[in-house]
């Protein structure tokens, strides 16, 4: 089954305390991306990345670090959590250099994440 | 710069009632367009799209959406509500030469009364 996954689901931790939120796309998607949804703010992009070793800053990328070692895996890190990143998280990718349905993006379930 | 405007924050129907779901979009460019919906306690789920052609857009679950170069619009439409439409939806825009970049509204969340 195609899909987008994300890890873990759900989390709570300290400010200061470094975390990792994984993200992994089974459809040989070049392009990936991290958005985060805050209330009556829609969804905004933190990073995103148009192949491998290729990353770039989103809308609101301040606070956040990306890799994209390999195709399916594109993790959201944040090296000193603050309250102000208490948010929903959704990774997504898409197929855009294929050219048949390049702005489908296939979303993740989310990763709720409280900083206290 | 790109940007959604949905007008609404939160919209109440009765079950049985016409859905009406606004959103204006601004583009120098001819955009492509989306309205993505999220249950709750779940991730966003494409509902329609726009991207050449037909203006008229037929979506999942009986949702349509309409684009109106000339008023900047992309208003997501259901002739009859059901209860199962509760949900919060998000219009949201892309152009050719950004990727798969989404541009989203704030949201816009339905309600639908018995």
């Amino acid at each position: 089954e195609a899909q987008v996954t994300q890890n873990p689901r759900y989390l709570i931790t300290v400010t200061g305390k470094k975390l990792t939120v994984t993200c992994s796309q089974n459809m040989n998607h070049e392009y990936m991306s991290w958005y985060r949804q805050d209330p009556g703010l829609g969804l905004r992009q933190i990073y995103y990345s148009m192949n491998v070793e290729v990353t770039d800053k989103g809308d609101v990328p301040e606070g956040y670090k990306v890799s994209r070692k390999e195709k399916r895996n594109f993790p959201l890190i944040l090296e000193s959590p603050s309250p102000n990143q208490t948010s929903l998280y959704f990774c997504a990718s898409s197929d855009w250099t294929s050219g048949r349905d390049p702005y489908e993006q296939y979303f993740g379930p989310g990763t709720r994440l409280t900083v206290t | 710069a790109q940007s959604v405007t949905q007008l609404g924050s939160h919209v109440s129907v009765s079950e049985g009632a016409l859905v009406l779901l606004r959103c204006n979009y601004s583009s120098s460019v001819p955009p492509y367009l989306f309205w993505y919906v999220q249950y709750p306690n779940q991730g966003l789920q494409l509902l329609l799209k726009y991207t050449t052609g037909a203006t008229l857009v037929k979506g999942i679950n009986g949702f349509e959406a309409e684009f109106k170069k000339s008023e900047t619009s992309f208003h997501l439409t259901k002739p009859s509500a059901h209860m199962s439409d509760a949900a919060e939806y998000f219009c949201a825009v892309s152009r050719y030469n950004q990727g798969g970049k989404l541009i989203f509204g704030q949201g816009t969340e339905l309600s639908v009364k018995p």
